[in-house]
């Protein structure tokens, strides 16, 4: 079993640019989760998905949007990338609120 | 006041003393934590979850947890190097992290 998988490990993007990042995850959990970490800010979520067909916003939702594509993938989109937006964006997954299995994450840096 | 504050650190402690990490939490009604490790550059993992009062002993882990107080503890004993990490403490049943104590273990 691979885990969580997120995909891609790093990217660079020019201020107004889009991308999505993606995650998927072979555990069959009904929660998924994506948070960006900064220095000094600790995990900070910005969308979950409690179960396939939903999705809720977290602390910090603003210039982002998810889709739960299926029961696996849950992919989080940059529509008009910010240099605030340079973090580290880390995927999870747990069945309903129990323990998070985190992906290996992704380093964005925007320009 | 956050609903679950750490110590940001780093928190410095010689090699094969006891590392004390502490978090404490307002919502009287939480119940059960989770203890997270995070080695720089890596995603966090589980290293221990407690959700009755008194301790819990996973080999050189302890965790504590005092609702009365509202505050829990993660001790690690016989500090080792490969201990040096961030650690971060977690609600169970709501989605949230405090942001971590950085600990450092002196060789």
């Amino acid at each position: 079993n691979a885990g969580v998988t997120q995909t891609p490990k790093f990217q660079v993007l020019k201020t107004g640019q889009s991308m999505t990042l993606q995650c998927a995850q072979d555990m069959n959990h009904n929660s998924m989760y994506w948070y960006r970490q900064d220095p000094g800010m600790g995990l900070r979520l910005i969308y979950y998905s409690a179960s396939e067909g939903t999705t809720d916003k977290g602390e910090v939702p603003n210039g982002y949007n998810v889709s739960r594509l299926n029961k696996r993938e849950f992919s989080l989109r940059l529509e008009s990338a910010a240099p605030s937006q340079t973090s580290v964006y880390f995927c999870a997954s747990s069945v309903s609120y129990n323990e998070q299995f985190f992906g290996p994450g992704t380093r964005l840096t925007v320009l | 006041q956050k609903e679950v504050e750490q110590n940001s650190g780093p928190l410095s402690v010689p090699e094969g003393a006891i590392a004390s990490l502490n978090c404490t939490y307002s919502d009287r009604g939480s119940q059960s934590f989770f203890w997270y490790r995070q080695y720089s550059g890596k995603s966090p993992e589980l290293i221990m979850f407690i959700y009755s009062n008194g301790d819990k002993e996973d080999g050189r882990f302890t965790a504590q947890l005092n609702k009365a107080s509202q505050y829990v503890s993660l001790l690690i004993r016989d500090s080792q190097p490969s201990d040096s990490a961030t650690y971060l403490c977690a609600v169970k049943d709501k989605i949230i992290f405090g942001k971590g104590t950085r600990l450092h273990i002196l060789p």
